[in-house]
């Protein structure tokens, strides 16, 4: 089945900063990659995604990468504030009915 | 997006007594709910998938005489969480996808403090 890494686990930058949470996962036949973030007690919400079929997604300050040959992507923030701090989880997925999720990423950003 | 709520939000309640958890897809047919549990600083652990009208299909590991789940209709899923011990507290999320959602959207959570 397929089996997803996240890295790093926790991730603290200055605000203003970049960051740049990067997953990899195992079955080549995941064709959507999802990321979603979720602040504390609170729900995960999804915040980009992209398909197999694109390699690159952007959302204002949200980006995501996709390489498919090395079977792994990236979301990158530009421009953190203060109330991007939370837990960000990637899921590589062959279809919608079987989300895989990463272990999820810690993210500060200090003001 | 799509909108899917949860309730009770939180629940406090005795070793061995019975809650019941209810996840709505309030503005879309779900065709599929899918039940997770999420311990503190830990990503979400799936536990089962319900698809309307049909038996849930449970995780590895996953009691489903424990956990019962119910998908009785397109917008209704409830987890039923039988003779609950202090190990069963936990944040549980439901999310769902539909004909026209192909993603998952996730309800705000229940937080089952068993004592």
């Amino acid at each position: 089945g397929e089996n997803v890494e996240q890295h790093p686990s926790t991730l603290s930058v200055q605000e203003g900063d970049s960051a740049v949470i990067k997953c990899t996962y195992s079955d080549s036949a995941s064709n959507y990659f999802p990321w979603y973030k979720q602040e504390l007690g609170k729900r995960p919400q999804l915040i980009i995604d992209i398909r197999s079929n694109v390699g690159e997604k952007k959302d204002q300050r949200i980006a995501v990468t996709l390489n498919k040959t090395a079977k792994h992507f990236s979301l990158h923030i530009t421009e953190t504030q203060p109330e991007d701090s939370a837990v960000y989880f990637c899921a590589a997925s062959p279809n919608p009915q079987n989300f895989v999720f990463g272990p999820g990423t810690r993210l500060t950003v200090l003001p | 997006g799509a909108v899917v709520s949860q309730h009770p939000s939180w629940v406090i309640c005795k070793s061995g007594t019975s809650v019941k958890i209810e996840c709505r897809s309030l503005d879309f047919q779900a065709t599929t709910m899918f039940w997770y549990r999420q311990f503190p600083k830990q990503s979400l652990m799936l536990m089962a998938t319900s698809n309307e009208g049909s038996k849930a299909t449970y995780e590895q590991g996953v009691e489903k005489d424990k956990f019962l789940i119910n998908h009785a209709s397109l917008t209704l899923s409830t987890l039923t969480v039988t003779s609950a011990h202090p190990e069963d507290s936990s944040f549980y999320i439901c999310s769902a996808i539909g004909r026209r959602v192909e993603t998952q959207y996730f309800g705000p959570g229940t937080r089952l403090l068993v004592l």
